[in-house]
């Protein structure tokens, strides 16, 4: 099983500011995800972070609001742009292979609060 | 679309009772299941998986899962509950993408 470390662990924004959320892995990895897990609910995903190319988002999730970056196999961050409370959630990094087979690992979230 | 349900948001059981939590599939194709567990300010952590073959599948901490074709289902499941088992448990599947959908969630509560 992969080893992955999420910075910041939590976070207490103010409303308008944006925050990058970083995803290590500690072996090279296939896929990696993002996922989001608002207060007292499932997860649902973001979009699938692409080494060398754009992220692929999930309907409802754009680019402009949730700009990801994944420059090698073992790394990838996810901005929250322009903030608003609706944003509150707990932030999951998740990685994978490619298979159906496999299942896939978690870090171990980002807490954010938007004042 | 492939998609799962977690019939129950909140199962209580006593330490030591057996404990079952709930969960359907909907699929075409082969079904491809899994189990993840979450315990408070932690991330997920994968409990086990069907892919093929026995349709009862053993996985960590005592826990397993049974996989029925013609209920679609695939609850899981622990013979004798310890109170340390409290936490919210997923249940997801893949679907034709190879994306993972979660179910909404099972809180669990195990009381001495």
């Amino acid at each position: 099983s992969a080893v992955i470390s999420q910075k910041p662990s939590r976070d207490i924004c103010q409303r308008g500011t944006s925050l990058t959320i970083q995803c290590q892995v500690d072996s090279q990895v296939t896929m990696m995800f993002w996922y989001r897990q608002q207060p007292g609910q499932s997860l649902t995903l973001i979009a699938t972070a692409n080494q060398g190319s754009e992220a692929t988002y999930e309907s409802g999730f754009v680019i402009d609001k949730f700009p990801i970056s994944r420059p090698n196999l073992t790394f990838s961050t996810l901005t929250v742009s322009n903030m608003s409370p609706e944003d509150s959630s707990i932030y999951l990094c998740s990685v994978g292979v490619t298979s159906s087979y496999n299942e896939q690992f978690f870090g171990p979230g980002t807490r954010l609060t938007v004042l | 679309a492939q998609s799962v349900a977690q019939p129950e948001d909140q199962v209580n059981v006593a330490e030591g009772n057996p404990l079952t939590v709930k969960c359907t599939y909907s699929v075409s194709g082969n079904p491809y299941l899994f189990w993840y567990v979450q315990y408070p300010n932690r991330g997920l952590q994968f409990l086990l998986k069907y892919i093929t073959g026995d349709n009862l599948v053993k996985g960590s901490y005592g826990f397993e899962a049974e996989f029925n074709k013609s209920q679609t289902s695939f609850h899981l499941k622990k013979p004798s509950a310890l109170v340390s088992d409290s936490a919210l448990y997923f249940c997801a599947v893949r679907d034709s993408r190879g994306d993972m959908r979660f179910g909404a969630g099972t809180r669990l509560t195990v009381k001495p």
